[in-house]
């Protein structure tokens, strides 16, 4: 069981540049989560979805977008990156909203941008 | 606004030691979460408290809620180098917002 898979594991950006972070479950979890995390600053939430077509601000979503198309995939779009985008992302996925159905975490895409 | 303060920050203690890390705000949470977080990895479960006043125990560690469900513990008796990590806590709003805390960075030393 792969549980979240997320792809690539390290990126180097340069400024103004796109790219996809890319996530995976196979838990047949209909909750999706995609947040940052910067040093000192926990997690951020940037977008989630409830389940395939539907998908949700969170409180740092300007710069990126998601896609919900499957049960399985949610990946998350950056358009034209900024260094403010430095960051550490994490994809997450859950039973259900609460936080008492518990949070599977990917092991996470570290991004600089340049 | 930081909704959910973790304390201490920063904790380096002796391998043996006791130690307890905090969790505090002045919302009410439905429930709350302990998570573990090792470098280059993602946070794992640890737990999760539902009941106010609820203590779970984990081996050598014991979480509580508080009565009111505002704050929680995390006690670890004789802490181990495998105890070290950033442990961060999550609680959920009664309006569905989930937030975490900064995390307590805590280093054993063997």
């Amino acid at each position: 069981n792969a549980g979240v898979t997320q792809t690539p594991k390290f990126r180097i950006l340069k400024i103004g540049q796109s790219m996809t972070l890319q996530c995976a479950q196979d838990m047949n979890h209909n909750y999706m989560y995609w947040y940052r995390q910067d040093p000192g600053m926990g997690l951020k939430l940037i977008y989630y979805s409830v389940g395939a077509g539907i998908t949700d601000k969170g409180e740092v979503p300007n710069g990126y977008n998601v896609s919900r198309s499957t049960t399985e995939d949610f990946p998350l779009r950056l358009e034209l990156a900024a260094p403010s985008q430095t960051s550490v992302y994490f994809c997450a996925s859950s039973y259900r909203w609460e936080v008492n159905y518990g949070y599977t975490f990917g092991s996470g895409t570290r991004l600089t941008v340049v | 606004t930081q909704l959910l303060e973790q304390s201490p920050q920063f904790l380096s203690i002796q391998e043996g030691e006791n130690l307890t890390v905090y969790c505090n705000s002045s919302s009410v949470f439905s429930s709350l979460q302990w998570y573990r977080q090792e470098p280059g990895e993602g946070p794992v479960l640890l737990v999760t408290v539902v009941t106010g006043g609820e203590v779970k125990k984990l081996k050598r560690l014991t979480f509580q809620f508080g009565d009111a469900r505002k704050d929680s513990s995390l006690h670890i008796t004789a802490a181990q180098p495998g105890d070290t990590g950033l442990y961060l806590c999550a609680g959920d709003l009664r309006d569905d917002k989930i937030i975490f805390g900064k995390g307590t960075r805590l280093h054993i030393l063997p």
